[in-house]
């Protein structure tokens, strides 16, 4: 089955400084990835969603200054937090689609904390 | 605006019994309707998925029936298990493959008692 990964799978930062998270799809190439945001108990959120080569489309209300999203190649997608604070503390899930088919396949998130 | 409503929010099931969860949606443009299982601090897994042109589908414990009339959908887990204890999510999306988001439901957190 189509496997995607994430790394790290768990990062402390101080506040203020820039943390990056990457997603790859393994066995697969992903012509979109998707990367949402979830809160304890919550359901998944979708921050944006990003072609190979193209820039990112933001969902309403999330700062595209902030989450910084590159879609490199076609197994590689990155989320940088920038100038991270406390309140960006989450969970960040990343998913990834071949574009011949419905299936989004989700990595198994990156746990951030910020202090 | 939720464009998908799930129920319940919570469930409680005796080993063996049958889980069934319950997704609504107003969307018609709809057109893919997965259910994702997600355990603690991991990423949502794809378990089962249907599309509008058949009412049922099955594989293995799982199984989706869809109401495309009433616009509801629903998750069926036979025989449920202690390892079946997990947050579930349904969700829906529309249009090209692949090239339209996925509106997910409020999840369900199931919990199957030994």
């Amino acid at each position: 089955g189509a496997v995607v990964s994430q790394h790290p799978s768990w990062v402390i930062c101080k506040s203020g400084t820039s943390v990056k998270i990457e997603c790859r799809s393994l066995d697969f190439q992903a012509t979109t990835m998707f990367w949402y945001r979830q809160f304890p108990k919550q359901s998944l959120m979708l921050m944006a969603t990003s072609n190979e080569g193209s820039k990112a489309t933001y969902e309403q209300g999330v700062e595209k200054d902030k989450f910084l999203i590159n879609h490199a190649s076609l197994t590689l997608s990155t989320l940088t937090v920038t100038s991270a604070h406390p309140e960006d503390s989450s969970f960040y899930i990343c998913s990834a689609n071949s574009g011949s088919s419905y299936e989004q396949y989700f990595g198994p998130g990156t746990r951030l904390t910020v202090t | 605006q939720q464009q998908v409503k799930q129920s319940p929010q919570s469930l409680i099931v005796q080993k063996g019994g049958i889980s069934i969860i319950n997704c609504a949606y107003e969307n018609t443009a709809f057109d893919y309707f997965p259910w994702y299982q997600q355990f603690p601090g991991k990423g949502p897994a794809l378990l089962i998925a249907i599309r509008p042109d058949v009412s049922e589908k099955k594989e293995g414990r799982f199984t989706i029936s869809f109401n495309k009339s009433a616009k509801q959908f629903s998750l069926h887990i036979m025989d449920s298990q202690p390892g079946d204890s997990a947050t579930y999510f349904c969700a829906a999306s529309n249009g090209v493959a692949g090239a339209n988001n996925l509106f997910f439901g409020t999840g369900t957190r199931l919990t199957v008692i030994p």
